[in-house]
């Protein structure tokens, strides 16, 4: 019930392009959702996050979607650039009083936007 | 300049021998986290606390042992008995209560041979 499953595993984009990762969990309890971008021998950088009270929240060239009753949010990254190149994870954690107040992570997405 | 510091960047450590991992953070946060992270997976949360003077075990925690006697800091011991300690290690660090915002450090890659 920890679970949060991350794909794909490796994206290849043009530059330009619409990338596209999708998580799914099982944990009912789970109330907070972010998106991390880590580069190379690097600690993981918050990009983005979103509660479940919404189904979209969008920051610049990046926006969760989130569909509450299917237990599944993605991050779209429009316009994709090469410098958008990177390793990204979702994560999930529960609400205060619910669970263990610490982040489940995705298994990384590889994300090359070729130019 | 405010964050989360990981030393050393690199350790190197024969088989056999405990070495301990240090993070300090200077955002006044709550809440403090060991990650482990090894190639081509996610990060396994391996000891958090939540306050001062406690802590509890994440999903991985046997082979290691944390202390927290200080809010700003949270060491991390890998012992002799993990198994396979060589793994890149980050520490993070949030407040506690309304804000979940979880803020990494620049990790420490550990090489145990």
């Amino acid at each position: 019930q920890q679970q949060v499953k991350q794909s794909p595993q490796s994206l290849i984009v043009q530059k330009g392009g619409i990338s596209i990762i999708n998580c799914a969990y099982e944990n009912t309890a789970f109330d907070y959702f972010p998106w991390y971008q880590q580069f190379p021998g690097k600690g993981p950088a918050l990009l983005i996050a979103i509660r479940p009270d919404v189904s979209e929240k969008k920051e610049g060239r990046f926006t969760i979607s989130f569909n509450k009753s299917a237990k599944q949010f993605s991050l779209h990254i429009m316009d994709s650039q090469p410098g958008d190149s990177a390793t990204y994870f979702c994560a999930a954690s529960p609400a205060m009083g619910t669970g263990r107040r610490a982040l489940t992570f995705g298994s990384g997405t590889r994300l090359q936007v070729q130019p | 300049d405010g964050g989360i510091t990981q030393s050393p960047k690199y350790l190197f450590r024969k088989e056999g021998q405990n070495v301990t991992l240090s993070c300090e953070q200077n955002l006044n946060h709550d809440a403090m986290y060991w990650y482990r992270q090894d190639p081509g997976q996610g990060l396994r949360l391996i000891y958090y606390s939540q306050i001062v003077n406690d802590f509890q075990k994440g999903d991985i925690a046997e082979g290691y042992s944390v202390s927290r006697e200080k809010k700003e800091s949270f060491p991390l011991t890998v012992t002799s008995a993990q198994k396979n300690p060589t793994a890149f290690y980050l520490c993070a660090s949030s407040g506690v209560g309304s804000s979940y915002e979880q803020y990494f450090g620049p990790g420490t890659r550990l090489t145990v041979t």
